[in-house]
Protein backbone atom coordinates (compact mmCIF):
# COMPACT_ATOMS: atom_id res chain seq x y z
CA UNK A 1 0.00 0.00 0.00
CA UNK A 2 1.51 3.74 -0.45
CA UNK A 3 2.47 5.93 2.49
CA UNK A 4 0.64 8.67 2.97
CA UNK A 5 2.41 11.85 4.57
CA UNK A 6 0.60 14.50 6.79
CA UNK A 7 1.68 17.20 9.36
CA UNK A 8 2.07 16.12 13.02
CA UNK A 9 -0.04 18.37 14.23
CA UNK A 10 -2.48 21.47 12.96
CA UNK A 11 -4.54 24.41 14.77
CA UNK A 12 -7.70 25.44 13.94
CA UNK A 13 -9.80 28.66 15.52
CA UNK A 14 -13.49 26.89 16.21
CA UNK A 15 -16.21 28.11 13.67
CA UNK A 16 -13.46 28.25 10.89
CA UNK A 17 -12.71 25.62 7.99
CA UNK A 18 -9.67 22.94 9.20
CA UNK A 19 -7.82 21.75 6.12
CA UNK A 20 -6.12 18.93 6.56
CA UNK A 21 -3.46 17.71 4.00
CA UNK A 22 -1.74 14.40 3.16
CA UNK A 23 0.25 13.53 0.41
CA UNK A 24 0.58 9.70 -0.96
CA UNK A 25 2.67 10.58 -3.79
CA UNK A 26 2.64 6.92 -4.84
CA UNK A 27 -0.63 5.87 -4.85
CA UNK A 28 -1.65 3.49 -7.39
CA UNK A 29 -4.79 3.54 -9.61
CA UNK A 30 -6.32 0.84 -7.91
CA UNK A 31 -5.75 2.72 -4.23
CA UNK A 32 -8.72 4.51 -2.44
CA UNK A 33 -7.72 7.94 0.34
CA UNK A 34 -9.03 7.30 3.72
CA UNK A 35 -9.57 8.92 6.58
CA UNK A 36 -10.58 8.24 9.94
CA UNK A 37 -9.84 10.43 13.04
CA UNK A 38 -9.32 9.35 16.74
CA UNK A 39 -10.85 11.09 19.63
CA UNK A 40 -8.95 10.90 23.25
CA UNK A 41 -9.86 8.26 24.73
CA UNK A 42 -12.64 6.92 22.06
CA UNK A 43 -11.58 4.20 19.21
CA UNK A 44 -11.21 5.50 15.56
CA UNK A 45 -14.22 7.17 13.87
CA UNK A 46 -14.85 6.86 9.80
CA UNK A 47 -14.94 10.15 8.14
CA UNK A 48 -15.18 9.24 4.33
CA UNK A 49 -13.20 8.23 1.47
CA UNK A 50 -12.88 8.75 -2.49
CA UNK A 51 -10.74 7.18 -5.50
CA UNK A 52 -10.79 9.82 -7.73
CA UNK A 53 -13.48 12.32 -7.28
CA UNK A 54 -13.98 15.10 -4.60
CA UNK A 55 -16.55 13.45 -2.19
CA UNK A 56 -19.01 15.21 0.26
CA UNK A 57 -20.85 13.91 3.16
CA UNK A 58 -22.17 15.14 6.54
CA UNK A 59 -19.09 15.37 8.45
CA UNK A 60 -16.47 16.61 5.64
CA UNK A 61 -15.57 17.41 2.17
CA UNK A 62 -12.82 15.11 0.44
CA UNK A 63 -10.75 16.93 -2.52
CA UNK A 64 -7.89 14.61 -4.08
CA UNK A 65 -6.12 16.68 -6.94
CA UNK A 66 -6.22 15.83 -10.78
CA UNK A 67 -2.65 13.34 -10.16
CA UNK A 68 -4.07 12.04 -7.11
CA UNK A 69 -0.69 12.41 -5.39
CA UNK A 70 -2.02 14.65 -2.75
CA UNK A 71 -5.53 15.13 -0.73
CA UNK A 72 -7.43 17.56 1.72
CA UNK A 73 -9.84 16.89 3.97
CA UNK A 74 -11.90 19.72 5.03
CA UNK A 75 -14.19 20.35 7.72
CA UNK A 76 -16.46 23.35 6.71
CA UNK A 77 -17.22 24.59 10.17
CA UNK A 78 -14.76 23.12 12.95
CA UNK A 79 -15.95 22.70 16.61
CA UNK A 80 -14.39 21.92 19.77
CA UNK A 81 -15.70 18.77 19.23
CA UNK A 82 -13.41 18.11 16.27
CA UNK A 83 -10.36 18.14 18.29
CA UNK A 84 -8.67 14.53 17.26
CA UNK A 85 -6.26 12.74 15.01
CA UNK A 86 -7.07 12.26 11.81
CA UNK A 87 -5.70 9.77 9.56
CA UNK A 88 -5.01 9.27 5.93
CA UNK A 89 -4.67 6.13 4.92
CA UNK A 90 -4.68 5.03 0.95
CA UNK A 91 -5.71 1.16 0.26
CA UNK A 92 -6.62 -0.96 -2.06
CA UNK A 93 -10.50 -1.46 -2.67
CA UNK A 94 -12.34 -4.56 -2.71
CA UNK A 95 -9.70 -5.82 -0.51
CA UNK A 96 -9.72 -6.42 3.18
CA UNK A 97 -10.54 -2.49 3.87
CA UNK A 98 -9.48 -4.23 7.55
CA UNK A 99 -5.90 -4.17 6.97
CA UNK A 100 -5.65 0.02 6.82
CA UNK A 101 -2.31 1.14 7.84
CA UNK A 102 -2.43 3.83 10.10
CA UNK A 103 0.35 6.63 10.34
CA UNK A 104 1.04 8.73 13.11
CA UNK A 105 -1.91 11.03 11.38
CA UNK A 106 -2.55 14.82 12.13
CA UNK A 107 -3.61 16.26 15.42
CA UNK A 108 -5.73 19.10 15.06
CA UNK A 109 -6.24 21.39 17.99
CA UNK A 110 -9.70 23.71 17.51
CA UNK A 111 -9.10 26.55 19.71
CA UNK A 112 -11.87 28.70 21.14
CA UNK B 1 -27.28 1.55 21.52
CA UNK B 2 -23.52 1.28 21.41
CA UNK B 3 -22.84 -0.25 17.71
CA UNK B 4 -19.42 -2.35 18.83
CA UNK B 5 -19.14 -3.18 22.11
CA UNK B 6 -16.02 -4.47 23.85
CA UNK B 7 -15.86 -5.50 27.65
CA UNK B 8 -14.15 -5.01 30.13
CA UNK B 9 -12.68 -1.19 29.26
CA UNK B 10 -10.22 -1.26 31.60
CA UNK B 11 -8.17 -4.51 32.56
CA UNK B 12 -4.82 -4.85 34.91
CA UNK B 13 -3.31 -7.73 35.25
CA UNK B 14 -0.05 -9.67 36.48
CA UNK B 15 2.34 -11.10 34.05
CA UNK B 16 1.84 -15.22 33.17
CA UNK B 17 -2.15 -13.83 33.75
CA UNK B 18 -4.84 -15.42 30.96
CA UNK B 19 -7.38 -12.90 29.93
CA UNK B 20 -10.07 -12.70 27.26
CA UNK B 21 -11.60 -9.48 26.02
CA UNK B 22 -15.04 -9.96 24.53
CA UNK B 23 -16.70 -7.43 21.70
CA UNK B 24 -20.05 -7.66 20.21
CA UNK B 25 -21.27 -5.71 17.72
CA UNK B 26 -25.21 -5.16 16.59
CA UNK B 27 -24.55 -3.68 13.08
CA UNK B 28 -25.28 -6.83 11.49
CA UNK B 29 -21.82 -6.93 9.88
CA UNK B 30 -20.15 -10.25 8.49
CA UNK B 31 -16.52 -9.12 9.06
CA UNK B 32 -14.47 -8.53 12.37
CA UNK B 33 -11.58 -7.52 13.38
CA UNK B 34 -9.18 -6.68 16.22
CA UNK B 35 -6.22 -3.85 16.36
CA UNK B 36 -3.71 -3.64 18.34
CA UNK B 37 -2.91 0.76 19.59
CA UNK B 38 0.57 0.38 21.47
CA UNK B 39 2.36 3.52 23.66
CA UNK B 40 3.23 5.32 20.51
CA UNK B 41 -0.16 5.57 19.73
CA UNK B 42 0.44 3.20 16.26
CA UNK B 43 -2.81 1.39 15.44
CA UNK B 44 -1.94 -1.87 13.72
CA UNK B 45 -4.86 -5.08 13.02
CA UNK B 46 -3.90 -8.17 14.20
CA UNK B 47 -6.94 -10.25 13.34
CA UNK B 48 -9.36 -10.62 10.98
CA UNK B 49 -13.01 -12.74 10.53
CA UNK B 50 -15.34 -12.77 8.01
CA UNK B 51 -18.58 -14.78 8.77
CA UNK B 52 -16.54 -16.71 11.18
CA UNK B 53 -13.25 -17.75 9.26
CA UNK B 54 -9.96 -16.09 9.75
CA UNK B 55 -9.30 -14.06 7.27
CA UNK B 56 -6.14 -11.79 8.38
CA UNK B 57 -3.38 -13.16 10.67
CA UNK B 58 -0.99 -10.75 10.93
CA UNK B 59 2.74 -11.19 12.89
CA UNK B 60 1.02 -12.16 16.17
CA UNK B 61 2.24 -14.40 18.90
CA UNK B 62 0.44 -17.62 19.40
CA UNK B 63 -0.55 -16.61 22.61
CA UNK B 64 -3.10 -14.53 21.23
CA UNK B 65 -6.18 -16.30 20.57
CA UNK B 66 -9.37 -14.82 18.36
CA UNK B 67 -12.48 -16.96 18.83
CA UNK B 68 -16.12 -16.20 16.81
CA UNK B 69 -17.99 -18.29 18.28
CA UNK B 70 -21.39 -16.47 15.19
CA UNK B 71 -20.56 -13.54 13.09
CA UNK B 72 -21.64 -11.01 16.08
CA UNK B 73 -19.13 -11.47 18.56
CA UNK B 74 -15.32 -11.51 18.31
CA UNK B 75 -13.65 -12.86 21.54
CA UNK B 76 -9.96 -12.48 22.19
CA UNK B 77 -7.96 -14.22 24.53
CA UNK B 78 -4.80 -13.88 25.54
CA UNK B 79 -2.29 -16.76 27.33
CA UNK B 80 0.64 -15.90 29.99
CA UNK B 81 0.25 -12.32 29.45
CA UNK B 82 3.56 -9.92 29.28
CA UNK B 83 4.33 -6.49 29.77
CA UNK B 84 4.70 -5.80 25.79
CA UNK B 85 0.70 -6.71 25.46
CA UNK B 86 0.28 -3.96 27.66
CA UNK B 87 -1.51 -1.67 24.53
CA UNK B 88 -5.37 -0.50 24.26
CA UNK B 89 -7.48 -3.45 22.29
CA UNK B 90 -10.02 -1.88 19.71
CA UNK B 91 -12.17 -4.04 18.10
CA UNK B 92 -14.20 -2.98 14.77
CA UNK B 93 -16.54 -4.20 12.28
CA UNK B 94 -17.65 -4.06 8.97
CA UNK B 95 -20.48 -4.82 6.14
CA UNK B 96 -17.90 -7.27 4.35
CA UNK B 97 -14.38 -7.40 3.09
CA UNK B 98 -13.23 -4.44 1.53
CA UNK B 99 -17.08 -2.88 2.01
CA UNK B 100 -17.92 0.07 4.00
CA UNK B 101 -16.48 1.56 6.44
CA UNK B 102 -14.96 0.66 9.51
CA UNK B 103 -16.74 0.86 12.85
CA UNK B 104 -14.79 0.74 16.23
CA UNK B 105 -15.51 -0.13 19.77
CA UNK B 106 -14.66 2.48 22.16
CA UNK B 107 -11.02 -0.15 23.31
CA UNK B 108 -10.26 -2.19 25.57
CA UNK B 109 -6.84 -1.13 28.27
CA UNK B 110 -4.75 -3.83 28.84
CA UNK B 111 -1.98 -3.14 31.51
CA UNK B 112 -0.11 -5.90 32.90
CA UNK B 113 2.49 -5.24 35.92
Amino acid sequence: DAKTTQPPSMDCAEGRAANLPCNHSTISGNEYVYWYRQIHSQGPQYIIHGLKNNETNEMASLIITEDRKSSTLILPHATLRDTAVYYCIVRVGGGSQGNLIFGKGTKLSVKP
Amino acid sequence: DTAVSQTPKYLVTQMGNDKSIKCEQNLGHDTMYWYKQDSKKFLKIMFSYNNKELIINETVPNRFSPKSPDKAHLNLHINSLELGDSAVYFCASSPGQGLGALHFGNGTRLTVT
